[in-house]
């Protein structure tokens, strides 16, 4: 149980174009979904938070109106990156909680993660 | 504020040696900690984890014990296989409304044969 899927797994684009990157919750109702970002040999970076039919929350640092996220249901969130650019190429993780945030000790289930490169 | 620090990579191992890999955390309360691992070119699976003061984790031949009166989740396994090989990630989540997950920078394993 608790799988998390993405889609697609690797996206090349040409710069200026807009991507979007699709995590579901195969199994659970994810009430509460995570994007993360993670440059080669490094560690994940939280994108932003979000809670099924509210916005999202971003971290300092992060363009929401770059990365649009949007989390429709229960089981679906997706990020769009928009217009891109090559400095935008990385691996694109989501994770999604079956509790509501603020519980404080629930378990996190990762997707396989999305590369993109921006040519 | 919150932190995870981990012990410096790459980590190179014969199979069957001993590992340990250290992790020590700063937060306020009581948090949770965890062990994701990453095979290359694939996301993060969850190893192990554990929730309260001297709870162990354990999973695959790996565990870990919540050691609060030392801030640390050290990572160990009696011998390692040549599968073994990935990233290893400490983390701590449960500080927030949130639930943010703080990753500590990740501590990279090759094991030869």
């Amino acid at each position: 149980g608790a799988v998390v899927s993405q889609h697609p797994s690797w996206v090349i684009c040409k710069s200026g174009t807009s991507v979007k990157i699709e995590c579901r919750s195969l199994d659970f109702q994810a009430t509460t979904m995570f994007w993360y970002r993670q440059f080669p040999k490094q560690s994940l970076m939280l994108m932003a938070t979000s809670n099924e039919g509210s916005k999202a929350t971003y971290e300092q640092g992060v363009e929401k109106d770059k990365f649009l996220i949007n989390h429709a249901s229960l089981t679906l969130s997706t990020l769009t990156v928009t217009s891109a650019h090559p400095e935008d190429s990385s691996f694109y993780i989501c994770s999604a909680s079956p509790g509501l945030a603020g519980r404080g000790q629930e378990t996190q289930y990762f997707g396989p993660g999305t590369r993109l490169l921006v040519l | 504020g919150n932190s995870v620090t981990q012990m410096e990579g790459p980590v190179t191992l014969s199979e069957e040696a001993f590992l340990t890999i250290n992790c020590t955390y700063t937060a306020t309360g009581y948090p949770s900690l965890f062990w994701y691992v990453q095979y290359p070119g694939e996301g993060l699976q969850l190893l192990l984890k554990a929730t309260k003061a001297d709870d162990k984790g354990s999973n695959k031949g790996f565990e870990a014990t919540y050691r609060k009166e030392t801030t640390s989740f050290h990572l160990e396994k009696g011998s390692v296989q040549v599968s073994d090989s990935a990233v290893y990630f400490c983390a701590l989540s449960g500080l927030t409304s949130y639930d943010k997950v703080i990753f500590g920078p990740g501590t990279s394993l090759s094991v030869i044969p």
